[in-house]
Formats: C-alpha cells, structure tokens, sequence
C-alpha cells in the first residue's frame, strides 16, 4: 500500500541537540510539507518542496532545515536554534501544490525537549 | 491578516446530527478542505468545495458560501468512532492552506 512513513514515533532530545525527523513516500507525490501542530493551533508549515533539489521555506523555518535529494524523501532537522522544539510534527504529500491539493499525511513524531 | 475560525469543542450523541462551522477571511480562495484527524494520528482528508452548495459523501456533507466565508461540515447518524477532530483548511491565492485549529468533536453514547 502507498503511504507516508514517518519516523521516530516518539523523540526526546536534551537542549542543545540537533535532531533528524524522517520522512519517506511511495506515493509518486512531487510534493512535500512538513507541519507543526500544536494544542490550540492549526497546523503551521515550516517547509515544502515542490520537486527534488529545491525547497522553500514556509511560516516558521526559523530553527529548522530540510533536504530532498530524492523525490520520495525529505527530513527535517530540528536544530538547537528553535527556540521551543516540543510540538508534534507532521510530514505530508501531495501530486502538486495547486488546485484540489489533497494532502496524505504521515502518522507525526512527536518531539519532546527536556 | 488570514484567519479561520472554527469552535474549540463540541458534544453530540450517538446517533444524532452534527455541525461543524467555519468561518474564514483568506487573501483569495481556492478551495476549502476538511479533514478528520484522531488523538495522536494523521489528519485524513474528509471533502474539498471550491464552488458554493452543498457537497453530500456518505454520513458525510460539506457546504460553502463563498460570499459569506462560511462553511460546515455535518454528520449524520454520529457513531463513536467519529469522535475526533475535525480540521478545517482554505487555499489562499498563492495556493498555501491555511488551517484553523481545529473542532475537537466528543461523541456520547
């Protein structure tokens, strides 16, 4: 079955580390996200990737980078410059970015900071 | 600024209807999503409108006002399993989604 692997489940990182979140499709989408969600909040974009080799950012990037060297994967690192990491985190995909852009999300990691 | 409003909480009963409401204010509009999304689990996507009138999948309908910004979300013969959040999203005119927080809905036997 096609589908969005996200990865770890559950991530607890001390103050200071960098932390890799990964993100894996077989869905042949050429489009990427990654979303924080928070209690209280709708989903708030961080960044996405229209095809591979190239990304944007999106509303909250600060503290955060990502990579797509392949058209089926795109991590996301957590760096220590974000400010206040905890929050779950959301990977999905889509065919393209316009129209009826029906977006298959990934199951989250959840990222805690001690 | 863009926002989308929508309830924090909501109780219904097993068995009975409920309503979902959205309201938006968006730098265009390309389409309105809803999604389904359970405690700890990935948001599903539940039904897009871009033109106004009502939108009927199953237990499930979706209705817009382009005019009025509004949009709700009903469902029918309410079953335990749908108590979860519902996630109401608006494409703006640069085609980014704005989500609002979402309505957490609770189902009572």
């Amino acid at each position: 079955d096609g589908g969005i692997t996200q990865s770890p489940k559950y991530l607890f990182r001390k103050e200071g580390q960098n932390v890799t979140l990964s993100c894996e499709q077989n869905l042949n989408h050429d489009a990427m996200y990654w979303y924080r969600q928070d209690p209280g909040q709708g989903l708030r974009l961080i960044y996405y990737s229209q095809i591979v080799n190239d990304f944007q950012k999106g509303d909250i990037a600060e503290g955060y980078s990502v990579s797509r060297e392949k058209k089926e994967s795109f991590p996301l690192t957590v760096t220590s410059a974000q400010k206040n990491p905890t929050a779950f985190y959301l990977c999905a995909s889509s065919k393209t970015i316009s129209g009826a852009n029906v977006l298959t999300f990934g199951a989250g990691s959840r990222l805690t900071v001690l | 600024g863009q926002n989308i409003d929508q309830p924090t909480e909501m109780t219904a009963t097993e068995g009975a209807i409920v309503q979902i409401n959205c309201t938006y204010q968006t730098s265009g509009f390309n389409g309105l999503f809803w999604y389904q999304q359970h405690a700890g689990e990935a948001p599903t996507f539940l039904s897009y409108n871009v033109l106004d009138g009502l939108e009927e999948k199953g237990r499930f309908s979706s209705f817009l006002s382009r005019s009025k910004g509004y949009s709700y979300l009903l469902l029918k013969e309410l079953q335990m399993k749908d108590s979860a959040s519902y996630l109401c999203a608006v494409m703006d005119s640069n085609y980014q989604l704005i989500w609002g927080a979402g309505t957490k809905l609770i189902i009572k036997p």
